[in-house]
């Protein structure tokens, strides 16, 4: 365990539903962030929180709404999602933003039909 | 455009060979090189990293290789045994932070 915990670890939904992911990270981290791994692309950076704040929003479709009510929680809101939206998304965090080592969660197996 | 290039996509080894990864980046601002291991099922793990003040880092059987003029590194694994299987992501960051560029990564097999 990396201490970065996401549920849940698969999820279906429609493209008409509204779901939300979740990450919890016990490592005293203030920077959280979101990735998405798609088969054959890199892994792409969604956002990143510092602190509880917005750092970053690396153009993402407003159809994901991130959260962050603390620096132990973020979570990734869905809705009206596409089926190429279907991917792996990960949850990381590190002691800052640009800081240390990023440790990584099991990540959320997200299937869209 | 795809600031950090990997290849190969997929590498099979012989149990006890040499695994080589290479890597190659655009972005000169770039100053910080880990190397990812991401098991099925599982989130990707640091594995080793690197600053580009040194040309090369060694932690156990894993090396990683560095060439800043080139702007390339590469990721050796000595004596490959069959429990690193795995898929192997490079990346790099500038600030020597976690805003990560990641390359597509390399599935690598270990064969006994």
């Amino acid at each position: 365990e990396t201490g970065v915990t996401q549920t849940p670890r698969h999820l279906v939904m429609g493209m008409t539903n509204k779901k939300s992911l979740k990450c919890e990270q016990h490592l005293g981290h203030n920077a959280m962030y979101w990735y998405k791994q798609s088969a054959k692309k890199p892994l792409e950076l969604m956002f990143v929180y510092n602190f509880k704040e917005q750092t970053e929003n690396n153009s993402v479709p407003s159809r994901f709404s991130p959260e962050c009510p603390n620096s132990s929680h973020l979570f990734l809101h869905l809705h009206t999602l596409q089926p190429e939206d279907s991917a792996l998304y990960l949850c990381a965090s590190s002691p800052q933003r640009g800081r240390g080592e990023a440790f990584f969660g099991q990540g959320t197996r997200l299937t869209v039909v | 455009q795809q600031q950090v290039k990997q290849s190969p996509q997929s590498l099979i080894v012989q149990k006890g060979g040499i695994s080589i990864i290479n890597c190659a980046y655009e972005n000169t601002a770039f100053d910080y090189f880990p190397w990812y291991q991401q098991f099925p099922g599982k989130g990707p793990a640091l594995l080793i990293a690197i600053r580009p003040d040194v040309s090369e880092k060694k932690e156990g059987r894993f090396t990683i290789s560095f060439n800043k003029s080139a702007k390339q590194f590469s990721l050796h694994i000595m004596d490959s045994q069959p429990g690193d299987s795995a898929t192997y992501f490079c990346a790099a960051s500038t600030g020597g932070g976690n805003k990560l560029t990641f390359g597509t990564g390399t599935q690598l097999k270990v064969e006994l």
